[in-house]
């Protein structure tokens, strides 16, 4: 059982170029989040996706976009990447939520990018 | 929007000294989680607290929930080397009454260094 699996671990990528991140959990999850950790800055919501087929903003979702491929799979894209974006990237997946209480998160492994 | 402070943002400790970090949110919530990162490591959940005024134990770590559940606190007895990394609190996003459809607020993260 993997849990939540994230790649690449590592990229180097320079200002102007596109990629995506990708990640997969196979909890049958059916909530998904992307993140970005900055030092002092905690864990910044970038995008979410409450279940399959939806996606919205988190608090810091420009210069990003999600896919929500299928209940297993939610990539983060940078279409134009910037220094700005030099961060860790985590993916993380819950069961969903009950109006008293939210399912504790599932963190993937992170992928480290610098962006030059 | 919705605050969640954390305080201290380091701690510094000698092996078996106790070590606790309190985190504040500017609105009332209906739970806390926290969360441990080992440096170099992903998010991992600790806890959630419910209940107004809960108290939960896991062996050398205390955690409670204030009262007005707008404040929580962990704290550690006799801290170990194992105890390093960073501590979050979490708390659902203020939805002006809605639901968080899963989404938490992360604290800045208090820093434990232990020093054998």
């Amino acid at each position: 059982n993997a849990g939540v699996t994230q790649t690449p671990k590592f990229q180097v990528l320079k200002t102007g170029q596109s990629m995506t991140l990708q990640c997969a959990q196979d909890m049958n999850h059916n909530s998904m989040y992307w993140y970005r950790q900055d030092p002092g800055m905690g864990l910044r919501l970038i995008y979410y996706s409450a279940s399959e087929g939806t996606t919205d903003k988190g608090e810091v979702p420009n210069g990003y976009n999600v896919s929500r491929l299928n209940k297993r799979e939610f990539s983060l894209r940078l279409e134009s990447a910037a220094p700005s974006q030099t961060s860790v990237y985590f993916c993380a997946s819950s069961e969903g939520w009950a109006a008293w209480s939210n399912q504790p998160q599932h963190f993937g492994d992170g992928t480290r990018l610098s962006i030059l | 929007g919705q605050q969640v402070m954390q305080i201290p943002q380091y701690q510094h400790v000698q092996e078996g000294e106790d070590f606790t970090t309190y985190c504040n949110s500017s609105t009332t919530l209906s739970n806390i989680q926290w969360y441990k990162q080992r440096p170099g490591g992903h998010p991992v959940f600790l806890i959630q607290l419910v209940k107004s005024g809960e108290v939960k134990k896991q062996k050398r770590l205390t955690f409670q929930f204030g009262e007005a559940k707008k404040n929580s606190s962990l704290h550690i007895t006799a801290t170990q080397t194992t105890d390093v990394g960073t501590y979050f609190c979490a708390g659902p996003e203020d939805n002006a009454g809605g639901t968080s459809y899963g989404k938490l607020t992360f604290g800045q993260g208090t820093i434990l260094t232990v020093h054998p």
